[in-house]
C-alpha cells in the first residue's frame, strides 16, 4: 500500500462546476496535510494546509480532513480553465520534516 | 514574502562536468530541502538541512553533494552525473518544525 494515494485522473470538469480531488494516507500518526498545485513545467505552489478534522475554506477552495478515515480532499468551486493543473496531496510523516507526496491528480477544466 | 529563488533556471551538462545549483530564501526559515522531480512524477526528497546541518539524506548517490553555507543559502554540487539524472531540481524551505514548505521555481537539468 502506498503511503499517500490519489486518483491520477485525468479529472475533467466543465467550467463553473465543482472539482473534487481525493487523497488517502496510510500513516495514522500523520498530522499535517497539504494541497499543492503544479502547472506544467512549473514548481509546486501551496494552495491549502489543514491540520484538524473538518473543513477549511479559502476562497473557492475547501480542504476537508477526516483522520478516522485517513482521508483528505480538496474541493474547487466555480472551476476555471486556469485551475487546470496537477494537484499534489502531501502528508507530513511523523519523521521530522518529511513530506510524502501522492502521485498527483491531473485536473482539466474545459470551457 | 514567500519567495525562494533558484539559479540557474536551466542547465545542460556533460557527464564529466562539475556544476552547482543554488537556492536562496530570505524568509528566516531554518529548514531547507532539495527535491528531484521527473516528468509526471511527484517530487522526491533528496536532502534536508536544519539549522545549516544535514539532517536527512535519502540515500542519494555521492555524485550529488549538498552544501548549506548559511541559513539563507543552499547549494547542490553536481559531478559525473548520468543521463537519468536529468530532471527538475526543486529547492524548498520551511520554518523550523517543517510544517509548510515553500518551493522555488526549480532548475531544469539535462545531462548529455
Amino acid at each position: 500500500q502506498k503511503e499517500v494515494e490519489q486518483n491520477s485522473g485525468p479529472l475533467s470538469v466543465p467550467e463553473g462546476a465543482i472539482a473534487s480531488l481525493n487523497c488517502t494516507y496510510s500513516d495514522r500518526g500523520s498530522q499535517s496535510f497539504f494541497w499543492y498545485r503544479q502547472y506544467s513545467g512549473k514548481s509546486p505552489e501551496l494552495i491549502m494546509s489543514i491540520y484538524s478534522n473538518g473543513d477549511k475554506e479559502d476562497g473557492r477552495f475547501t480542504a476537508q480532513l477526516n483522520k478516522a478515515s485517513q482521508y483528505v480532499s480538496l474541493l474547487i468551486r466555480d472551476s476555471q480553465p486556469s485551475d487546470s493543473a496537477t494537484y499534489l496531496c502531501a502528508v507530513k510523516t511523523p519523521s521530522y520534516g518529511k513530506l510524502t507526496f501522492g502521485q498527483g491528480t491531473i485536473l482539466t477544466v474545459h470551457p | 514574502d514567500t519567495e525562494v529563488t533558484q539559479t540557474p533556471k536551466h542547465l545542460v551538462m556533460g557527464m564529466t562536468n562539475k556544476k552547482s545549483l543554488k537556492c536562496e530564501q530570505h524568509m528566516g526559515h531554518r529548514a531547507m530541502y532539495w527535491y528531484k522531480q521527473k516528468a509526471k512524477k511527484p517530487p522526491e526528497l533528496m536532502f534536508v538541512y536544519s539549522y545549516e546541518k544535514l539532517s536527512i539524506n535519502e540515500s542519494v548517490p555521492s555524485r550529488f553533494s549538498p552544501e548549506c553555507p548559511n541559513s539563507s543559502l543552499l547549494n547542490l554540487h553536481l559531478h559525473a552525473l548520468q543521463p537519468e539524472d536529468s530532471a527538475l531540481y526543486l529547492c524548498a524551505s520551511s520554518q523550523q518544525g517543517g510544517e509548510t514548505q515553500y518551493f522555488g521555481p526549480g532548475t531544469r537539468l539535462l545531462v548529455l
